[in-house]
Protein backbone atom coordinates (compact mmCIF):
# COMPACT_ATOMS: atom_id res chain seq x y z
CA UNK A 1 0.00 0.00 0.00
CA UNK A 2 1.21 3.35 -0.70
CA UNK A 3 1.59 6.07 2.07
CA UNK A 4 2.79 9.39 2.84
CA UNK A 5 4.68 11.21 5.53
CA UNK A 6 5.15 15.13 5.82
CA UNK A 7 7.54 14.93 8.79
CA UNK A 8 6.65 18.69 9.83
CA UNK A 9 3.11 19.79 10.83
CA UNK A 10 3.94 23.27 11.22
CA UNK A 11 6.81 25.24 9.92
CA UNK A 12 7.33 28.66 10.86
CA UNK A 13 10.01 30.99 8.69
CA UNK A 14 10.70 34.95 8.14
CA UNK A 15 9.69 36.57 5.30
CA UNK A 16 12.22 36.35 2.33
CA UNK A 17 14.09 33.62 4.14
CA UNK A 18 14.39 30.34 2.40
CA UNK A 19 11.96 27.21 3.23
CA UNK A 20 12.01 23.12 2.99
CA UNK A 21 8.64 21.44 3.63
CA UNK A 22 9.67 17.60 3.73
CA UNK A 23 7.55 14.25 2.40
CA UNK A 24 8.48 11.01 1.91
CA UNK A 25 6.44 8.48 0.39
CA UNK A 26 6.33 4.32 0.55
CA UNK A 27 5.45 2.02 -2.76
CA UNK A 28 6.65 -0.80 -3.79
CA UNK A 29 6.13 0.40 -7.41
CA UNK A 30 6.69 3.66 -9.23
CA UNK A 31 4.96 6.75 -8.71
CA UNK A 32 3.35 9.94 -9.06
CA UNK A 33 3.73 12.48 -6.99
CA UNK A 34 2.49 16.11 -5.91
CA UNK A 35 2.42 19.06 -4.19
CA UNK A 36 -1.29 20.64 -3.42
CA UNK A 37 -1.64 23.84 -1.07
CA UNK A 38 -4.50 24.80 0.49
CA UNK A 39 -6.00 28.14 1.56
CA UNK A 40 -8.41 28.35 4.52
CA UNK A 41 -11.45 26.88 3.93
CA UNK A 42 -10.53 26.46 0.28
CA UNK A 43 -10.23 23.47 -2.09
CA UNK A 44 -6.52 22.38 -2.66
CA UNK A 45 -4.87 23.47 -5.80
CA UNK A 46 -1.49 22.07 -7.23
CA UNK A 47 1.83 23.69 -7.02
CA UNK A 48 3.67 21.12 -9.06
CA UNK A 49 3.89 17.39 -9.88
CA UNK A 50 6.01 14.43 -10.84
CA UNK A 51 5.05 12.30 -13.33
CA UNK A 52 8.58 10.90 -15.37
CA UNK A 53 11.73 12.66 -16.56
CA UNK A 54 13.47 15.37 -14.60
CA UNK A 55 13.40 15.21 -11.15
CA UNK A 56 13.67 18.85 -10.16
CA UNK A 57 9.87 20.07 -10.85
CA UNK A 58 9.00 23.47 -10.88
CA UNK A 59 5.60 24.78 -9.82
CA UNK A 60 3.57 27.80 -9.38
CA UNK A 61 4.61 30.82 -7.04
CA UNK A 62 8.00 29.97 -7.45
CA UNK A 63 8.28 26.67 -5.69
CA UNK A 64 10.12 23.50 -6.67
CA UNK A 65 10.61 20.28 -5.74
CA UNK A 66 13.28 17.44 -6.18
CA UNK A 67 12.25 13.62 -6.77
CA UNK A 68 14.36 11.22 -5.63
CA UNK A 69 14.04 7.97 -5.97
CA UNK A 70 17.02 6.67 -3.50
CA UNK A 71 15.53 8.28 -0.74
CA UNK A 72 11.57 7.73 -1.15
CA UNK A 73 11.42 12.08 -1.10
CA UNK A 74 9.27 14.15 -2.96
CA UNK A 75 10.61 17.96 -0.93
CA UNK A 76 8.74 20.91 -1.68
CA UNK A 77 10.83 24.24 -1.45
CA UNK A 78 10.89 28.06 -2.38
CA UNK A 79 13.61 30.31 -2.19
CA UNK A 80 12.26 33.51 -0.52
CA UNK A 81 8.74 32.93 1.18
CA UNK A 82 6.07 36.01 0.76
CA UNK A 83 3.44 36.32 3.61
CA UNK A 84 0.94 35.47 0.81
CA UNK A 85 2.45 31.97 1.09
CA UNK A 86 0.87 31.14 4.72
CA UNK A 87 -1.05 28.14 3.86
CA UNK A 88 -1.59 24.60 4.59
CA UNK A 89 0.51 22.57 2.43
CA UNK A 90 -0.25 18.65 1.46
CA UNK A 91 2.05 16.03 -0.81
CA UNK A 92 0.36 13.44 -2.64
CA UNK A 93 0.78 9.99 -4.43
CA UNK A 94 -0.77 8.45 -7.09
CA UNK A 95 -0.03 5.85 -9.39
CA UNK A 96 1.63 2.44 -8.88
CA UNK A 97 0.51 0.22 -11.29
CA UNK A 98 -1.80 -1.62 -9.71
CA UNK A 99 -4.86 0.35 -11.87
CA UNK A 100 -5.81 2.27 -8.93
CA UNK A 101 -6.46 6.27 -9.57
CA UNK A 102 -6.89 7.16 -6.16
CA UNK A 103 -4.41 9.71 -4.50
CA UNK A 104 -3.50 9.35 -1.01
CA UNK A 105 -2.19 12.62 1.10
CA UNK A 106 0.16 13.39 4.07
CA UNK A 107 -1.33 15.02 6.51
CA UNK A 108 -0.43 18.54 5.24
CA UNK A 109 2.72 20.96 6.70
CA UNK A 110 1.34 24.42 8.25
CA UNK A 111 3.48 27.00 6.33
CA UNK A 112 3.34 30.32 8.51
CA UNK A 113 5.33 33.16 7.24
CA UNK A 114 6.43 35.49 9.70
CA UNK A 115 6.62 39.28 8.85
CA UNK B 1 -16.01 29.69 -13.87
CA UNK B 2 -15.21 26.62 -15.47
CA UNK B 3 -13.74 24.77 -12.24
CA UNK B 4 -15.22 21.70 -9.68
CA UNK B 5 -18.27 23.16 -8.56
CA UNK B 6 -20.09 22.08 -4.95
CA UNK B 7 -23.04 22.60 -3.61
CA UNK B 8 -23.98 23.52 -0.87
CA UNK B 9 -20.91 25.28 0.98
CA UNK B 10 -21.83 24.81 4.17
CA UNK B 11 -24.47 22.57 5.74
CA UNK B 12 -25.41 22.31 9.28
CA UNK B 13 -27.78 19.40 10.21
CA UNK B 14 -28.96 17.37 13.25
CA UNK B 15 -27.65 14.02 14.35
CA UNK B 16 -29.99 11.69 12.66
CA UNK B 17 -30.94 13.45 9.28
CA UNK B 18 -29.77 12.75 5.97
CA UNK B 19 -28.00 14.78 3.88
CA UNK B 20 -27.24 15.15 0.33
CA UNK B 21 -24.28 16.81 -1.79
CA UNK B 22 -23.56 17.42 -4.82
CA UNK B 23 -20.46 18.35 -7.41
CA UNK B 24 -20.07 19.27 -10.58
CA UNK B 25 -16.60 18.33 -11.96
CA UNK B 26 -14.67 20.43 -14.81
CA UNK B 27 -16.43 19.14 -17.80
CA UNK B 28 -15.23 16.22 -19.89
CA UNK B 29 -13.55 15.70 -17.15
CA UNK B 30 -14.12 11.58 -16.71
CA UNK B 31 -13.02 10.54 -13.61
CA UNK B 32 -14.42 12.19 -10.08
CA UNK B 33 -13.36 11.59 -6.90
CA UNK B 34 -14.78 12.09 -3.03
CA UNK B 35 -12.74 13.29 -0.22
CA UNK B 36 -12.90 13.77 3.12
CA UNK B 37 -10.87 15.84 5.36
CA UNK B 38 -11.36 16.93 9.32
CA UNK B 39 -9.46 19.65 11.17
CA UNK B 40 -5.21 19.15 10.25
CA UNK B 41 -5.49 16.28 8.49
CA UNK B 42 -5.14 15.20 4.85
CA UNK B 43 -7.64 14.37 2.51
CA UNK B 44 -9.05 11.46 3.16
CA UNK B 45 -9.65 9.05 0.04
CA UNK B 46 -14.20 7.67 0.10
CA UNK B 47 -14.78 6.64 -3.88
CA UNK B 48 -14.06 7.09 -7.19
CA UNK B 49 -15.54 6.81 -10.31
CA UNK B 50 -14.66 7.08 -14.14
CA UNK B 51 -17.29 8.14 -15.87
CA UNK B 52 -21.01 6.25 -14.58
CA UNK B 53 -18.76 3.58 -13.24
CA UNK B 54 -17.92 3.78 -8.97
CA UNK B 55 -14.52 1.47 -9.21
CA UNK B 56 -13.23 2.09 -5.88
CA UNK B 57 -14.58 2.72 -2.03
CA UNK B 58 -12.79 3.24 0.94
CA UNK B 59 -13.42 1.50 3.89
CA UNK B 60 -14.18 4.59 5.16
CA UNK B 61 -17.29 4.91 3.20
CA UNK B 62 -19.86 2.92 5.67
CA UNK B 63 -22.90 1.42 4.89
CA UNK B 64 -24.97 5.11 5.64
CA UNK B 65 -22.68 6.72 2.99
CA UNK B 66 -23.48 6.47 -1.09
CA UNK B 67 -22.86 7.86 -3.98
CA UNK B 68 -23.44 7.89 -7.27
CA UNK B 69 -22.49 9.56 -10.79
CA UNK B 70 -25.82 8.75 -13.18
CA UNK B 71 -24.89 9.67 -16.99
CA UNK B 72 -20.85 10.04 -15.69
CA UNK B 73 -21.74 13.72 -15.34
CA UNK B 74 -22.30 15.48 -11.75
CA UNK B 75 -22.14 13.09 -8.67
CA UNK B 76 -24.03 12.88 -5.33
CA UNK B 77 -23.02 11.94 -1.86
CA UNK B 78 -25.67 10.79 0.75
CA UNK B 79 -24.86 10.09 4.45
CA UNK B 80 -27.97 9.24 5.81
CA UNK B 81 -28.97 8.66 9.74
CA UNK B 82 -25.69 11.37 10.36
CA UNK B 83 -23.62 11.03 13.00
CA UNK B 84 -21.19 14.00 15.04
CA UNK B 85 -18.69 12.06 13.65
CA UNK B 86 -19.79 13.10 10.20
CA UNK B 87 -18.96 16.43 10.99
CA UNK B 88 -16.07 17.34 8.19
CA UNK B 89 -14.97 18.84 5.06
CA UNK B 90 -16.17 17.14 2.02
CA UNK B 91 -14.03 17.44 -1.17
CA UNK B 92 -14.81 16.41 -4.78
CA UNK B 93 -12.13 16.64 -7.39
CA UNK B 94 -11.85 15.61 -11.01
CA UNK B 95 -9.49 14.72 -13.29
CA UNK B 96 -9.30 14.11 -17.40
CA UNK B 97 -7.94 11.17 -18.79
CA UNK B 98 -4.14 11.96 -20.30
CA UNK B 99 -3.41 11.94 -23.47
CA UNK B 100 -1.38 8.97 -22.80
CA UNK B 101 -3.50 7.47 -20.26
CA UNK B 102 -0.83 8.34 -17.06
CA UNK B 103 -2.09 10.20 -14.42
CA UNK B 104 -2.86 13.84 -14.35
CA UNK B 105 -3.71 16.06 -11.24
CA UNK B 106 -6.90 16.46 -9.79
CA UNK B 107 -8.44 19.64 -9.72
CA UNK B 108 -10.55 20.29 -6.61
CA UNK B 109 -13.74 21.77 -5.40
CA UNK B 110 -14.27 24.19 -2.80
CA UNK B 111 -15.95 21.57 -0.40
CA UNK B 112 -18.69 21.77 1.66
CA UNK B 113 -18.17 21.95 5.19
CA UNK B 114 -20.93 19.66 6.81
CA UNK B 115 -21.44 20.19 10.72
CA UNK B 116 -23.39 17.56 12.28
CA UNK B 117 -25.44 19.05 15.81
Amino acid sequence: AQSVTQLDSQVPVFEEAPVELRCNYSSSVSVYLFWYVQYPNQGLQLLLKYLSGSTLVKGINGFEAEFNKSQTSFHLRKPSVHISDTAEYFCAVSGGGSGTYKYIFGTGTRLKVLA
Amino acid sequence: DTGVSQDPRHKITKRGQNVTFRCDPISEHNRLYWYRQTLGQGPEFLTYFQNEAQLEKSRLLSDRFSAERPKGSFSTLEIQRTEQGDSAMYLCASSPRGWDSLWTEAFFGQGTRLTVV
